[in-house]
Parts: C-alpha cells; structure tokens; sequence
C-alpha cells in the first residue's frame, strides 16, 4: 500500500483558495486517490476522490497530475468551518481493502 | 439512508472490564472496518469484515481484542480486560463492497479508568 506525505499543518484565511498537496511516489497502477476531513470528535468524512487528472465535486477539486506521484487537493474561498484535519491517502480499493492513514494536514483558517 | 450507527458515543469502563463496541453499516453495506485513533494521531486500521467473515486482521492486536459481524446484527469489537493503553476513540467504517469508498460512523470514545 502506498504511503504517503503531506504537510503537518497550513493556515489561510476566510475566502482564500486553499491547496494542499500530498505525495505518493510508490503509488500503485489499480489505486485511487482519496481525500477525508476530520473534525474534532468526529469520524472521518468523504470529500472526493480520483485517478487521474481533474475531478470537481461541490465541495473541493482534485489534481492530479499524469505520473500520478501526487495530488492537490483544493478547497475554494474557504471559511472558519473548513478547519480540520485532511487525510490524503492512496489504495484501499484492490485487494487489501484497508485504508492507511498517514497523519493529515491540519488547516486552521483565520477570520 | 442513514449512515453508520455506532454505539455507544462514551464509554467508561475500569482496568480489567470488558468493553463491546458496535457498529451498524449503513443500509446495503456488507464491508466493515474498524479503526483506532489515539489523540493527535490519525487512524490506524484493526480488522476489516464481511457478514461473518474476517478478512483481514492484521492490525487487531493478537490478544484481548476480538470483532465479529453476524448474520444478522451490528459489527462487534471486543476488548477483553481492558488497560488504560486502550483508550481511544474507535471507528466504524463500511462499503458496499471492497472497491467503493468507506463511510464512517461518528465513533467511541473509550476511556479506561
């Protein structure tokens, strides 16, 4: 299962485009990248995932670039309510069937 | 439809109990894991199941901690005389089946005293 690195923690502000970027050099040809947000005291909840190039929800956008050893995750004119911690990972989806949780990205935006 | 239905919230149990958590998939969901996260951390996986089969439990530890999802009912994770090192917040997650996203439930918090 690929493993993945992604920043520690980011800070923006109200209305700024937010993007955070992960990478998963040994990712696997049958993986898919998938993104979650956790709250405090909260389960993890699906954003979006892809495969390859660009996937939009209502939510963010994901990026993902030819090679496939990394991803940006997108989240538009963000407000106080998207602080939280963003878990990129990688697989999950073939045989193994587990999801590996690196430590996520805690973004704190400001007013 | 509503989503995966954990219970209990809270639990509260002395050095040496017995703690069950359970964990209800969402409808037409067949796949369960179950996950633990220590504070500051990010989950780590336990066991994966499918209706009363374990398919992989490479992260349950060897001792004291053991799942199962019956036929009929929610998805157990016991943990036997329990230490204060398990102390954690649990999670459930299921899929349709095991190529589809995982949708969590809202977790238990165990706290051993």
């Amino acid at each position: 299962l690929a493993k993945t690195t992604q920043p520690i923690s980011m800070d923006s502000y109200e209305g700024q485009e937010v993007n955070i970027t992960c990478s998963h050099n040994n990712i696997a040809t049958n993986d898919y990248i998938t993104w979650y947000q956790q709250f405090p005291s909260q389960g993890p909840r699906f954003i979006i995932q892809g495969y390859k190039t660009k996937v939009t929800n209502e939510v963010a956008s994901l990026f993902i670039p030819a090679d496939r050893k990394s991803s940006t995750l997108s989240l538009p004119r963000v407000s106080l309510s998207d602080t939280a911690v963003y878990y990129c990972l990688v697989g999950g989806y073939s045989s193994a069937s587990k999801i590996i949780f690196g430590s996520g990205t805690r973004l704190s935006i400001r007013p | 439809n509503a989503g995966v239905m954990q219970n209990p919230r809270h639990l509260v149990r002395r050095r040496g109990q017995e703690a069950r958590l359970r964990c209800s998939p969402m409808k037409g969901h067949s796949h369960v894991y179950w996950y633990r996260q220590l504070p500051e951390e990010g989950l780590k996986f336990m066991v994966y199941l499918q209706k009363e089969n374990i398919i992989d439990e490479s992260g349950m530890p060897k001792e004291r901690f053991s799942a199962e999802f019956p036929k009929e009912g929610p998805s157990i994770l016991r943990i036997q005389q329990v230490v204060r090192g398990d102390s954690a917040a649990y999670f459930c997650a299921s899929s349709p089946t095991a190529q589809e996203t995982q949708y969590f439930g809202p977790g238990t918090r165990l706290l051993v005293l």
